[in-house]
């Protein structure tokens, strides 16, 4: 398997663009999450689905920050307008079981960084 | 009081020496706790999980200690490849869809010749 699959790898964007982060999951997982990472903050939950179905969006920033899952194998979060304090690192994560759960391992991709100028 | 807490680090340490890190925890009802290592400009990656009477996965050794909310890692006969840093992962939810695993802002290690 390929693991999970993030693009794009870097991303370097104007302030006020809209951007689009994407991602592959794991085949058969049915857990998938979006983190950011920053070194003030560190790795901050944003979003999780279970089946395509969004569980816990309370991590997401704002209403400029928005997250769907069409189907199992295809996810995006998508940030419109970005600003400069949005620039992280993006990573999406997926699993087979659920985060409560005490043998649950999260897969995480490469991530994307993204620079807001 | 942030949710999970480590110390940032660095920890400079010789090859071969014993290193360990703690970790503290503000929800008493957490279930479940991770380590994670991230290599520089990488993705985290699962280290080890720890159970509640602690567990050994060959040079790491994972304790968890209930009462007190703390974790820790320890890493014996340290190897230049164990330069990372460990981030602590606890499930801060009590179970079920509210559940959510929150991450520290992680411990760097720097193992030197």
């Amino acid at each position: 398997d390929a693991g999970v699959i993030q693009s794009p790898r870097h991303e370097v964007t104007e302030m006020g663009q809209e951007v689009t982060l994407r991602c592959k999951p794991i085949s058969g997982h049915d857990y998938l999450f979006w983190y950011r990472q920053t070194m003030m903050r560190g790795l901050e939950l944003l979003i999780y689905f279970n089946n395509n179905v969004p569980i816990d969006d309370s991590g997401m920033p704002e209403d400029r920050f928005s997250a769907k899952m069409p189907n199992a194998s295809f996810s995006t979060l998508k940030i419109q307008p970005s600003e400069p304090r949005d620039s992280a690192v993006y990573f999406c994560a997926s699993s087979f079981r659920g985060p409560w759960e005490s043998y649950n391992e999260q897969f995480f991709g490469p991530g994307t960084r993204l620079t807001v100028l | 009081r942030k949710e999970v807490e480590q110390d940032p680090g660095p920890f400079n340490v010789p090859e071969g020496a014993t290193v360990a890190f703690n970790c503290t925890y503000s929800n008493s009802a957490s279930q479940s706790f991770f380590w994670y290592r991230q290599d520089c400009r990488k993705e985290p990656k699962l280290l080890m999980s720890v159970y509640s009477s602690g567990n050994e996965d060959g040079r790491f050794t994972a304790q968890l200690n209930r009462a007190s909310q703390y974790i820790s890692l320890l890493i014996r006969d340290s190897k230049l490849s164990d330069s990372a840093t460990y981030l602590c992962v606890v499930n801060m939810g009590s179970g079920g869809t509210a559940s959510k695993l929150t991450f520290g802002t992680g411990t760097r290690l720097q193992v030197t010749l």
